[in-house]
């Protein structure tokens, strides 16, 4: 099946810092990923879609500027917390759809725990 | 509005059986996913229905009733292991996946 790999799995940060969570199909191309936030005892909330070579698709009430996304090659896929903050502190996943037109099957990174102190 | 709404939390016996419900309202649909998610970690596939019927896979089972909006998962031979979230998805006409909040699945011996 395919993989998804996330980078990294921990990080512990300092209140101002920002953090880079990468994503990456390791033997798939995936033109589109989804990066998604999931607190403690609740389901996964979809953040954003990322579109390799544009830009990404933000949910409302996302802020694009604070949650920035690269999707450079068909590959990887990046999310920057950008001056992170107590209340960033999450279980960040990504996922990438694999399969046909008819069925796609989204594969999940292992994902990343945040914790900002 | 699109939603998907599944029990937040279901108590079983180990070497039983039991059901997780799943409704749905969404924009279009291209499918049902069962996801199994233990704490901490990433959400694991269990099964995909995009007809309707029953489709089974060793000791879990998947229904869809794309008319009643419904599906099930039916886990049998309960383990202790089993104890996870199960999360019900529905792909909509965007192939955009929507999810549910989860099933809690508490496995007593």
């Amino acid at each position: 099946g395919a993989v998804v790999s996330q980078h990294p799995s921990r990080v512990i940060c300092k209140s101002g810092t920002s953090v880079k969570i990468e994503c990456r199909s390791l033997d798939f191309q995936a033109t589109t990923m989804f990066w998604y936030r999931q607190f403690p005892k609740q389901s996964l909330m979809l953040m954003a879609t990322s579109n390799e070579g544009s830009k990404a698709t933000y949910e409302q009430g996302v802020e694009k500027d604070k949650f920035l996304i690269n999707h450079a090659s068909l590959t990887l896929s990046t999310l920057t917390v950008t001056s992170a903050h107590p209340e960033d502190s999450s279980f960040y996943i990504c996922s990438a759809p694999y399969g046909t037109s008819d069925y796609n099957e989204q594969f999940f990174g292992p994902g990343t725990r945040l914790t900002v102190l | 509005g699109q939603n998907i709404d599944q029990p937040t939390e279901m108590t079983a016996t180990e070497g039983a059986i039991v059901q997780i419900n799943c409704t749905y309202q969404t924009s279009g649909f291209n499918g049902l996913f069962w996801y199994q998610q233990h704490a901490g970690e990433a959400p694991t596939f269990l099964s995909y229905n995009v007809l309707d019927g029953l489709e089974e896979k060793g000791r879990f089972s998947s229904f869809l009733s794309r008319s009643k909006g419904y599906s099930y998962l039916l886990l049998k031979e309960l383990q202790m292991k089993d104890s996870a979230s199960y999360l019900c998805a529905v792909s909509d006409s965007n192939y955009q996946l929507i999810w549910g909040a989860g099933t809690k699945l508490i496995i007593k011996p």
